[in-house]
């Protein structure tokens, strides 16, 4: 069984560009988090699909976007990156109505130069 | 909003000792759930126990054990019989149960083990 995996492991990107980042969820799971955790943070809530909606949303600006596929796998999108956009992205995925932990990626480091 | 305090940006155990972590939090919400998470270096969060806010009773998971105080709004981490692989960054964290599966995320503690 696997469970959630992230991709790219990690990238490289010049400020003002474009990235996509992508996460597949635990077998069984049909929602899907992202987080952001700058250096020496904590993982800050991004957004959470759900359906193939977005469900709720942390205090990100617009240029963070995503989306979630029919068979539950999701992407982030995120324009006009910027240095302060340097972070371990980390995705997570639960059952939409369940108590239970949600189960973690490895997450996708990204450096903005 | 929730929020969630770590006020112990770094610890020290020696192996085979007890060390507890704390955290403190901040809610309006009656029922929740909170979480310990830890993360190696490797970077993969991983579930250490979790606490749902109606069980009085503490959680156990084998050498790690909590101790909620929903009153205090407090819940630190007790982890007994300290070994190398313990040493990580921990995370406490805060889900609203009635509010999606939303975490909030603590600052973080490293925990680093002496042998």
């Amino acid at each position: 069984d696997a469970g959630v995996t992230q991709s790219p492991t990690h990238l490289i990107k010049t400020r003002g560009q474009q990235v996509t980042l992508r996460c597949s969820p635990k077998s069984g799971h049909d929602t899907v988090s992202w987080y952001q955790q700058a250096l020496g943070q904590g993982p800050q809530f991004i957004f959470q699909y759900y359906e193939e909606e977005e469900r709720q949303r942390g205090n990100f600006p617009d240029r963070f976007s995503g989306h979630q596929f029919p068979n539950y796998s999701s992407e982030l999108n995120v324009n006009a990156l910027l240095l302060g956009d340097s972070a371990l992205y980390l995705c997570a995925s639960s059952l939409w109505r369940s108590s239970y932990e949600q189960y973690f990626g490895p997450g996708t480091r990204l450096t903005v130069t | 909003a929730q929020t969630v305090t770590q006020s112990q940006p770094e610890m020290s155990v020696q192996e085979a000792e007890t060390v507890t972590l704390s955290c403190t939090y901040d809610t309006s919400e009656s029922d929740y759930y909170l979480f310990w998470y830890k993360q190696p270096p490797s970077r993969q969060m991983i579930l250490v126990i979790r606490q749902e806010a109606y069980k009085q009773q503490n959680a156990t998971e084998n050498r790690f054990s909590v101790n909620f105080q929903k009153a205090a709004k407090s819940f630190s981490l007790k982890i007994s019989d300290s070994q190398l692989g313990d040493a990580a960054m921990y995370f406490c964290a805060y889900r609203s149960a009635l509010r999606g599966n939303k975490l909030v995320f603590g600052a973080g503690t490293i925990l680093r083990v002496k042998s």
